[in-house]
């Protein structure tokens, strides 16, 4: 089955500061990649996510890029803010298919002011 | 729109009851998850549901049972519990098939359970 796993477990970085959280997925089958945000004792909520007939996918501060031959995909925040602290998750599922929703174990991310 | 909804919110058990956490949702879609999250561990998968009619195992199943009582509703049963499943559980739904459908996953609430 799918495997992801997600560096680094915890990320601390200055208000204005970029951010980089990279995964790792193992089934080449995997077409769809999508990053959760999770606030503190909240639910996840999607932010962005990429399917596999594109390399890059923007949205404001948020983007995410795919290699599908490295079979890695990762997040990146620009200009950092407070409010971006929060666990941040990314996950593997192939689409068209019995396919389930396999997550890495989650980042950390906390912007200093 | 209510989205999806979880019951109870927070239970404590004993070690050996049983309970059944409740799950459904209204945006009419085919897939159904739930998935347990402990500190460090991330989202796993405990059971899956891709249609109505199916249910196939995750990641951890063991010590749970699950149910697609219909389209809207995936419960999950845990038998017997261990202090080991103390967690929080979400249950999630999803679109499933097709490359133009929106297909992201919207959670529930969540349960905290305590097993003691």
């Amino acid at each position: 089955g799918e495997n992801v796993e997600q560096h680094p477990s915890t990320l601390s970085v200055q208000e204005g500061d970029s951010a980089v959280i990279k995964c790792t997925y193992s089934d080449s089958a995997s077409n769809y990649f999508p990053w959760y945000k999770q606030e503190l004792g909240k639910r996840p909520q999607l932010i962005i996510d990429i399917r596999s007939n594109v390399g890059e996918k923007k949205d404001q501060r948020i983007a995410v890029t795919l290699n599908k031959t490295a079979k890695h995909f990762s997040l990146h925040i620009t200009e950092t803010q407070p409010e971006d602290s929060a666990v941040y998750f990314c996950a593997a599922r192939t689409l068209g298919s019995q396919g389930n929703l396999i997550f890495g174990k989650g980042t950390k991310l906390s912007v200093k002011p | 729109n209510a989205g999806v909804t979880q019951t109870p919110k927070f239970q404590v058990l004993k070690t050996g009851q049983s309970m059944t956490l409740q799950c459904a949702q209204d945006m009419n879609h085919n897939s159904m998850y739930w998935y347990r999250q402990d500190p460090g561990m991330g989202l796993r998968l405990i059971y899956y549901s891709a249609s109505e009619g199916t249910t196939d195992k995750g990641e951890v199943p063991n010590g749970y049972n699950v149910s697609r009582l219909n389209k809207r509703e995936f419960s999950l049963r845990l038998e017997s519990a261990a202090p080991s499943q103390t967690s929080v559980y979400f249950c999630a739904s999803s679109e499933l098939i097709s490359h133009t459908v929106n297909t992201e996953a919207f959670f529930g609430q969540g349960t905290r359970l305590t097993v003691v």
